[in-house]
């Protein structure tokens, strides 16, 4: 039974480009989490999501960054125009249920020149 | 100051020594305490759920949370190399995954 896959594993991108990070969450898992973690700094949760909706954004900033759940595929964390400090490692979690056990991947490093 | 504070380390022990982790708070309406393992360059693991105070024991780890102090420890027993990692503390007021708050993890390594 695979685990929640991360990809890119590492992304480098230049001031201003986009960076999309895809996560497929465990089988049979509906719901998924995505968080940022700076260097000596804990996880901090960035958006919350079942298919096809957004349940809490809360953490997300409000400019540049967006998340979808289609209904069909990965989830995306997309971020536009991006900048220097958006080099962060961005992990993806799952859980077949509101609570319980988190599994996560293996995160995506972006590297914003 | 942070609503979760751990010492970052990192903390190096011998191998075999009993290592203590701990996690201080500031809300005391946190209920669910967790720890989690992050080995470099990978996601976290779940370790240990507890509720509530008390001790929860599983093999060489034990959980212990004082609500009284706002105080959480790991324990490891008989430590390994392969226990060498960051452990995160994280906790919530509710049973829901995404309200859930961080430490900033400790560094533990083991010296065979």
């Amino acid at each position: 039974n695979a685990g929640v896959m991360q990809n890119p594993r590492h992304l480098v991108r230049r001031r201003g480009q986009e960076a999309r990070l895809r996560c497929s969450p465990m089988k049979g898992h509906s719901h998924v989490y995505w968080y940022r973690q700076l260097p000596e700094e804990g996880l901090k949760f960035m958006v919350y999501l079942q298919k096809e909706n957004i349940i809490d954004e809360s953490g997300m900033p409000k400019e540049r960054f967006s998340a979808e759940f289609p209904k069909e595929g990965p989830s995306i964390l997309r971020i536009q125009q991006v900048v220097r400090g958006d080099s962060a490692a961005y992990f993806c979690a799952s859980s077949p249920a509101t609570s319980g056990k988190l599994f996560f991947g293996e995160g995506s490093r972006l590297t914003v020149l | 100051q942070k609503e979760v504070e751990q010492d970052p380390g990192p903390l190096s022990v011998p191998e075999g020594a009993i290592v203590s982790l701990n996690c201080t708070y500031s809300n005391s309406a946190f209920q669910y305490f967790m720890w989690y393992r992050q080995y470099s360059r990978k996601g976290p693991e779940l370790l240990m759920y507890t509720y509530s105070s008390g001790n929860k024991e599983d093999g060489r780890f034990t959980a212990q949370v004082d609500k009284s102090s706002k105080y959480i420890s790991l324990f490891i027993r008989d430590s390994q190399p392969s226990d060498s990692a960051t452990y995160l503390c994280a906790m919530s007021e509710d049973d829901s995954n995404y309200q859930l708050i961080w430490g900033a993890g400790t560094k533990l390594i083991i010296k065979p």
